[in-house]
């Protein structure tokens, strides 16, 4: 069956520091891959998607992700987290019928 | 903005009563999909309707129902509430095959 693990619940870094969100995915074919955001309160903003092609992903807001079909990984990544950074973030993995499975999200935490 | 509009933003209700969400998707957007969120349960697929007609169904209970009408706006409706119904629900909307964009929900509270 499909799913999409996000192993950390919550995670915290300094402001300006490095980040990355990991993301692991189960899915028998080529699967086509989302981040989202979810600040308090909003709805869900798409930062990123792979669909095919270069594995390394640029988004929006300065993050990217990196596609690695040999681990079954899509983790997103930011050289340098400003405190508006600190939201939810969701991975996702769309399949058939246009159906989208999110993961359990990573609460991100941002310290002044 | 996401160009995904939903309404009402907020609804209270008490357990027993029925209540309708409504959504409007992009326009050109054909698919439009419900998902709950709560806190126990995270973001749950609910449903999905193409251009009027259901396509996919996820986690929806017996008491929840949809529809999408000619004009593409979908409604959802949710009857003999539960407190457990209390949640936050989302409205997407995609042109088939694509990323989803999202509204910014409806947080229903049910008393």
């Amino acid at each position: 069956a499909q799913s999409v693990t996000q192993p950390d619940i919550h995670i915290t870094v300094s402001e300006g520091a490095s980040l990355e969100l990991r993301c692991n995915y189960s899915y028998g074919a080529t699967p086509y891959l989302f981040w989202y955001v979810q600040s308090p309160g909003q709805g869900l903003q798409l930062l990123l998607k792979y669909f095919s092609g270069d594995t390394l992903v640029q988004g929006i807001k300065g993050f990217e992700a990196e596609f690695k079909r040999s681990q079954s990984s899509f983790n997103l990544r930011k050289p340098s987290v400003h405190w508006s950074d600190a939201a939810e973030y969701f991975c996702a993995v769309g399949v058939l019928n246009d159906k989208i499975i999110f993961g359990k999200g990573t609460r991100l935490h941002i310290l002044p | 903005d996401s160009g995904v509009t939903q309404t009402p933003k907020h609804l209270i209700t008490a357990t027993g009563q029925r209540v309708t969400l409504r959504c409007s998707p992009r326009s050109g957007d054909l698919s439009v999909y419900w998902y709950q969120q709560s806190l126990d349960q995270g973001l749950q697929f609910l449903i999905h309707y193409y251009n009027g007609e259901e396509r996919a169904k996820g986690n929806i209970l017996e008491r929840f129902s949809a529809q999408q009408f000619p004009d593409l706006h979908s409604e959802l409706n949710l009857s003999s509430l539960e407190l457990g119904d209390s949640a936050l629900y989302f409205c997407a909307s995609s042109i088939a095959g694509t990323e989803q964009f999202f509204g910014p929900g409806t947080r229903l509270t049910v008393l």
